[in-house]
């Protein structure tokens, strides 16, 4: 079965300084994985996803991820910071039971500090 | 264009009552899906409608969840006789056709007392 591990429940960075939120999978096929922002008070947003292709993903807000097979992994990063960045955030990927169903990890908190 | 709209917001409800909570997807989108959010818990898939076809409900906890989509548009989730650990978020996403990326409301947060 697909599952995702988000090993961290709360990330806590400097202002400026890079951020890394970190996710784990494990797919019977090829995986198609996401990162989903939620900022308080407000639903889900998508930020980037991995299909195929290059390992570095650019998304929104300046994010970005790198896949890496060998490891089964697709970090979340920034390279620098924003307080307004704190919120929490979920990877997730594609189930290949059959249906167009995803699978959310447990969520990081990232916490920016100024 | 309009997003995902959740109705209510918010409920408040006793024990043992039902509760209905509707989900109004992007139009156009065929497929919705529901999830709970409960804290410390992530995101759990409850049930997920394609088109006319038969909705995926591998997610839905027990048989007192349950959820219709009428003419393909507006979904209900159903809970009857609500229990106290079924207080959570509940969030709908809609999805187009062909495309990957979900789109959610803002959730609908219960709480049974």
């Amino acid at each position: 079965a697909q599952s995702v591990a988000q090993p961290e429940d709360q990330v806590n960075v400097a202002e400026g300084n890079p951020l890394t939120v970190k996710c784990t999978y494990s797919v019977s096929g090829n995986p198609y994985l996401f990162w989903y922002v939620q900022y308080p008070n407000r639903g889900l947003q998508f930020l980037l996803k991995y299909i195929t292709g290059d390992n570095l993903v650019k998304g929104s807000y300046g994010f970005e991820a790198e896949f890496n097979k060998s490891q089964t992994s697709f970090h979340l990063k920034k390279p620098s910071a924003l307080v307004s960045d704190s919120a929490l955030y979920f990877c997730a990927v594609r189930d290949y039971s059959g249906t167009y169903k995803y699978i959310f990890g447990t969520g990081t908190r990232l916490k920016v500090l100024a | 264009g309009a997003g995902v709209s959740q109705s209510p917001s918010n409920k408040v409800t006793e024990k043992g009552k039902d509760v209905e909570l509707r989900c109004d997807p992007i139009s156009g989108h065929t497929a919705l899906y529901w999830y709970r959010q409960s804290l410390g818990q992530g995101l759990e898939f409850l049930i997920y409608f394609q088109g006319n076809s038969a909705p995926d409900k591998s997610g839905l906890p027990s048989d007192r969840f349950s959820a219709e989509r009428t003419g393909g548009s507006v979904s209900t989730l159903t809970i009857q006789r609500t229990q106290q650990e079924d207080s959570a978020v509940y969030l709908c996403a809609s999805r187009p056709t062909g495309r990957e990326t979900q789109y959610f409301g803002p959730g609908t947060r219960l709480l049974v007392l």
